[in-house]
């Protein structure tokens, strides 16, 4: 199995600031048809997972512009440019290029 | 809009068996995919199953495997996990999920399985 590794675990971040986080895949990701199929999920408290990057950097429709995603190979990066409160919760990265389909332990985000 | 609403959650105990139903709706159900993932508590997300469109293909995590069973009515647009044998450690919030490509794209809001003796 591919093992996801996020780091870090919790991180506190200001409003206003940039924010980063970090997540590593046991094996490459990249697919044979050549995409690499790493994606970004957010889960507020109390609510459902929801999806924000796919491919490693394409935005879902409605997700706003501060967020974005880069990376290849092994590691991936998700970023948010200007943190707002409503972007508390936690961060999954998530890989499906192999099944079976494994997420990160997820980063916790909190504000400062 | 995509919709998912998921049922079926419960108090059961140790070895009994439960049945949750994902109800969706906004899509063509037909031709996607569709998948659960559970998340225990103080733990992070986990993939259980997967299903094909026509519900010919089944996948399944290895600590489920023999015990759950994934399936869907095309006519009904819904989706189903047959969950038998449940142990303490299935114990989760059990979400049904919209594949993207290699992606849960929708997700419902999450049925309750607690398995408590």
């Amino acid at each position: 199995d591919i093992v996801m590794t996020q780091t870090p675990l919790s991180s506190p971040v200001t409003l206003g600031q940039p924010a980063s986080f970090s997540c590593r895949s046991s094996q490459s990701l990249v697919y044979g048809n050549g995409k690499t199929y790493l994606s970004w999920l957010q889960q507020r408290p109390g609510q459902p997972p929801r999806l924000l990057i796919y491919q490693i950097s394409n935005r879902l429709s409605g997700v706003p512009d501060r967020f974005s995603g880069s990376g290849a190979g092994t590691d991936f990066t998700l970023h948010i440019s200007r943190v707002e409160a409503e972007d508390v919760g936690v961060y999954y990265c998530m890989q499906g290029t192999q099944l079976p389909w494994t997420f990160g332990q997820g980063t916790k985000v909190e504000i400062k | 809009e995509v919709q998912l609403v998921e049922s079926g959650g419960g108090l059961v105990q140790p070895g009994e068996s439960l049945r949750l139903s994902c109800a969706a709706s906004g899509f063509t159900f037909s031709n996607t995919w569709m998948g659960w993932v559970r998340r225990a508590p103080g733990k992070g997300l986990e993939w259980v199953a997967d299903i094909n469109h026509v519900g010919t293909e089944t996948y399944y995590l290895d600590s489920v495997k023999g015990r759950f069973t994934i399936s869907r009515d095309n006519a009904k647009n819904s989706l189903f996990l047959q969950m038998n044998s449940l142990r303490v450690e299935d114990t989760a919030v059990y979400y049904c999920a919209r594949h993207g490509d290699r992606c849960f794209e929708n997700w419902g809001q999450g049925t309750q399985v607690t398995v408590s003796s």
